[in-house]
């Protein structure tokens, strides 16, 4: 089955920086690759997603690029606010399957 | 539009005692999933249904069984529940292939089984 590693477990930056976090993924047939925001004691929420078929999303502050030669996908949030520290979650899907998770970057923004 | 809701949002277990989960949505989607999630170890897929009266296990599959008889609600059994079920589940569904792969998620119950 599929394997979503993630990096960094922990990430502290200084209000207004740029944050990165990176995955990996096993299964070459994953077509979809989603990053989600979730909030002590929330649902994960959405926050972008890229499919196979193309290499870079931007979304305002928030950007995704991905690598399928590679295997790699990562979350660029720039200009970092106070309201962005939370967990992150990076995710891949093939097909019908339901999502395989990594295990979580927990963003910390200091003032 | 209430999107995706689960019942109960709350449940404590002694081992041994069976309950049933229930996820409802309102967004016509086809397909729905269960997940759990345990601190530190991300979310991972239960089980899976890609249609009414349609089921397939997911990653950790073990001790659950699930139930899809209306397409707007997903049922999540645990027979004999064990202090290893002690987790967050989440349900979540989505419009099916081909059409947007996003998954929405509903607000999650936390179970304790003692």
């Amino acid at each position: 089955g599929e394997n979503v590693e993630q990096h960094p477990s922990t990430l502290s930056v200084q209000e207004g920086d740029s944050a990165v976090i990176k995955c990996t993924y096993s299964d070459s047939a994953s077509n979809y690759f989603p990053w989600y925001k979730q909030e002590l004691g929330k649902r994960p929420q959405l926050i972008i997603d890229i499919r196979s078929n193309v290499g870079e999303k931007k979304d305002q502050r928030i950007a995704v690029t991905l690598n399928k030669t590679a295997k790699h996908f990562s979350l660029h949030i720039t200009e970092t606010q106070p309201e962005d520290s939370a967990v992150y979650f990076c995710a891949a899907r093939r097909g019908a399957d339901g999502l395989t998770f990594g295990k979580g970057t927990h963003l910390i923004i200091q003032p | 539009n209430a999107g995706v809701t689960q019942t109960p949002k709350f449940r404590v277990l002694k081992t041994g005692q069976s309950m049933t989960l229930l996820c409802a949505q309102d967004m016509n989607h086809e397909y729905m999933y269960w997940y759990r999630q345990d601190p530190g170890m991300g979310l991972r897929l239960i089980h899976y249904s890609v249609g009414e009266g349609t089921t397939a296990k997911g990653e950790v599959p073990d001790g659950y069984n699930v139930s899809r008889l209306k397409k707007q609600n997903f049922l999540l059994g645990l027979e004999s529940a064990a202090p290893s079920q002690t987790s967050v589940y989440f349900c979540a569904s989505s419009l099916g292939l081909a059409r947007s792969y996003e998954q929405y998620f509903g607000p999650g119950t936390r179970l304790t089984v003692t």
